[in-house]
């Protein structure tokens, strides 16, 4: 079966450059969100978009922004990088329709700012 | 206070023990409960949803204590391979938000 597929993989950055995730969900999923998992941390929600509006926010700094497009892929766009972060980027989908909708995520973005 | 909370471990149990852990959270309008098991460095990956009857899926057994406000996990027969973190994931009702607990790390012992 389809899995939520993030890219890239790794990512290395110096401060004050601008990144930007990708995201596809599972086909058919018309819910996207990103989290933010910092080492020992616990993965802290950023962002999350419905049907291509976005449908809640976290602790999403404003150097960051993201967006859903037509297609369902989401991506995330982070500015002014700096040391602090550097974390695991994961991506979900889920389909909201369903009751108890179960979140589905991605491998993950490591990105790392030197 | 964090929102959702749970006994960081590690855990460290023999081969065929069962253990349990346990995850409080503190906004009564959560409407939905997972356990998410994840692997250093790698996605978490659902392990089971929790139903308030309680639900059981082989060896991991859920419960959801609503007016204590506490979910559990219980593993028996613990294999090698359950080594990993336990995340504890409640969403609220009406959003979109799936919070997460701290993890328990649970390392089983040969």
């Amino acid at each position: 079966a389809a899995g939520v597929i993030q890219s890239p993989r790794h990512l290395i950055k110096e401060k004050r450059e601008t990144a930007t995730l990708k995201c596809y969900p599972i086909p058919r999923h018309d819910t996207v969100y990103w989290y933010q998992q910092g080492p020992g941390q616990d993965p802290q929600f950023l962002i999350s978009f419905y049907e291509k509006m976005q449908s809640d926010k976290g602790s999403i700094p404003d150097r960051f922004s993201a967006q859903q497009f037509s297609d369902y892929h989401s991506e995330l766009n982070m500015s002014s990088l700096e040391l602090g972060d550097s974390a695991l980027y994961f991506c979900a989908s889920s389909l909201k329709q369903r009751s108890n909708e179960k979140l589905f995520f991605g491998s993950g973005t490591q990105l790392s700012v030197l | 206070r964090k929102e959702v909370e749970q006994d960081p471990g590690p855990f460290n149990v023999p081969e065929g023990a069962t253990v349990a852990f346990n995850c409080t959270y503190s906004n009564s309008a959560s409407q939905s409960f997972f356990w998410y098991r994840q692997d250093c460095r790698k996605e978490p990956k659902l392990l089971m949803s929790v139903y308030s009857s309680g639900n059981e899926d082989g060896r991991f057994t859920a419960q959801l204590n609503r007016a204590s406000q506490y979910i559990s996990l219980l593993i028996r027969d613990s294999k090698l391979s359950d080594s990993a973190t336990y995340l504890c994931v409640v969403k609220r009702a009406g959003t979109y938000k799936y919070i997460f607990g701290t993890g328990t790390r649970l390392k089983v012992l040969a």
